[in-house]
């Protein structure tokens, strides 16, 4: 079967650090995304994962661990322009599909 | 470079009418995909294009729902009949090949509203 998880909500101040996580259960396994989705806008990419270790991008990092099943996604410094939902999302099935997790809406507190 | 196209961006239509989406990929962009989101989670992958042939549909409810790609190029979603419980955004992705590490370019979506 297939399953994403990932926290419904979670609040953080501006300025601070938050880690948003996600756990998967997919038939294949061929690279974790990350997107990020405004309200009522179309998902943005963020960042891409497939083989184990931390993948650094300005303010976002992306963390994979293979074996556990097991993403994160850390923002810094954050800025309000970063409430908005966060999707996990992997490519399984020798690249065939992309399966999303629920989201994870973040709300940026000044 | 331009963006993915969709249209319209909202559609209001009561249940058991049909109604129609429309989706121009980035220019180059062999695979496209189309997507339900229900307000509140993810996207669920409905039909997968690879050029003009389907490479997925296994989520597509095709008693009511088709879709084609003409020519490799733009694309149509259709509803017929529409159910209450097919109000979500539609969205549209392309993305250049069907390559490991090729991401998804996601377009506005159409927000549909079944009464």
């Amino acid at each position: 079967g297939q399953n994403i998880d990932q926290p419904t909500e979670m609040t953080a101040t501006e300025g601070a650090i938050v880690q948003i996580n996600c756990t998967y259960q997919t038939s294949g396994f061929n690279g974790l995304f990350w997107y990020q989705q405004h309200a009522g806008e179309a998902p943005t990419f963020l960042s891409y994962n497939v083989l184990d270790g931390l993948e650094e991008k300005g303010r976002f990092s992306s963390f994979l661990s293979r074996s556990k099943g097991y993403s994160y996604l850390l923002l810094k410094e954050l800025q309000m322009k970063d409430s908005a939902s966060y999707l996990c999302a992997v490519r399984d099935n020798y690249g065939q599909n992309f399966v999303f997790g629920p989201g994870t809406r973040l709300s940026v507190l000044p | 470079e331009a963006g993915v196209a969709q249209s319209p961006r909202y559609k209001i239509i009561e249940k058991r009418q049909s109604v129609a989406f429309w989706c121009n990929p980035i220019s180059g962009h062999a695979t496209l995909y189309w997507y339900q989101q229900i307000l509140g989670q993810g996207p669920k992958l409905l039909i997968q294009f690879q050029n003009n042939g389907v490479v997925d549909d296994s989520q597509l409810p095709k008693d009511r729902f088709s879709a084609e790609r003409l020519k490799g190029v733009d694309s149509t979603l259709k509803i017929q009949p529409a159910k209450l419980e097919d109000s979500a955004v539609y969205l549209c992705a392309s993305s250049l090949v069907q390559r490991i590490t090729d991401t998804q370019y996601f377009g506005p979506g159409t927000r549909l509203t079944v009464l």
